[in-house]
């Protein structure tokens, strides 16, 4: 299975832009890149999701490297809300079926106010 | 709408107990379902996952198993807790397609003692 890299853990300010980095040099070229996050004591949600094009939605935009080894999720205003682990995954396979979703140890951001 | 139920929230069982953690979903049909942990610290790690009724995949060897009865039910079991098996237990759904997101439960604390 392709694997990801992430940092161990960031900070940021709130309300400024957070941008966490994933490399997945591995990659093969149907894998989908998907971010979830995991605030304390709860289960993981979904964030956003992309393959090659930069991908936006409410919560964060998805930044994909033209050779599809690394992405970044950007969260453009940080808020206390966002203090959570970032978990950067790529699906096992891109066809129907189940798929498993590997997930690695994450970043853990911390938003200082 | 579609929901998850996971229960207990926590448990405390004794070395060499059974174990039953029951998952239903609700909502929709034929999901696909998957029962992870989470030790001390981060990262999850996938114990099983189902793509229909009596189909169940083992990823990783231990004194676990998990069942299917019915389409949107999925339990995880033990007959013989170790100290090792203490943990954050997580269930999620997802339905069939190359993206759709995985939705998680709000999970059970296990602690064995």
């Amino acid at each position: 299975d392709a694997k990801t890299t992430q940092p161990n853990s960031m900070e940021s300010n709130e309300e400024e832009p957070v941008h966490l980095p994933c490399n997945h040099s591995t990659i093969s070229g149907t894998d989908y890149i998907h971010w979830y996050r995991q605030l304390p004591s709860q289960g993981p949600e979904y964030v956003i999701h992309g393959l090659t094009s930069n991908v936006n939605n409410r919560m964060a935009s998805l930044a994909i490297a033209e050779d599809r080894k690394s992405s970044t999720l950007i969260l453009h205003r940080a808020t206390l809300r966002d203090a959570a682990v970032y978990y950067c995954i790529l699906r096992d396979t891109p066809y129907n079926q189940g798929g498993k979703l590997i997930f690695g140890q994450g970043t853990e951001l911390s938003v200082k106010p | 709408s579609q929901t998850i139920h996971q229960w207990p929230a926590t448990l405390v069982q004794p070395v060499g107990s059974p174990l039953s953690l029951e998952c239903t979903v609700e909502g929709t049909s034929n999901p696909n379902l998957y029962w992870y942990r989470q030790a001390a610290g981060r990262g999850l790690q996938l114990l099983f996952y189902s793509v229909g009724i009596g189909q169940i995949s083992s990823e990783v060897p231990q004194n676990l198993s998990a069942s299917r009865p019915q389409d949107r039910q999925f339990i995880l079991s033990s007959k013989k807790l170790l100290l090792s098996d203490s943990g954050f237990y997580l269930c999620a759904w997802k339905s069939d397609g190359v993206n759709s997101p995985l939705h998680f439960g709000n999970g059970t604390r296990l602690t064995v003692t």
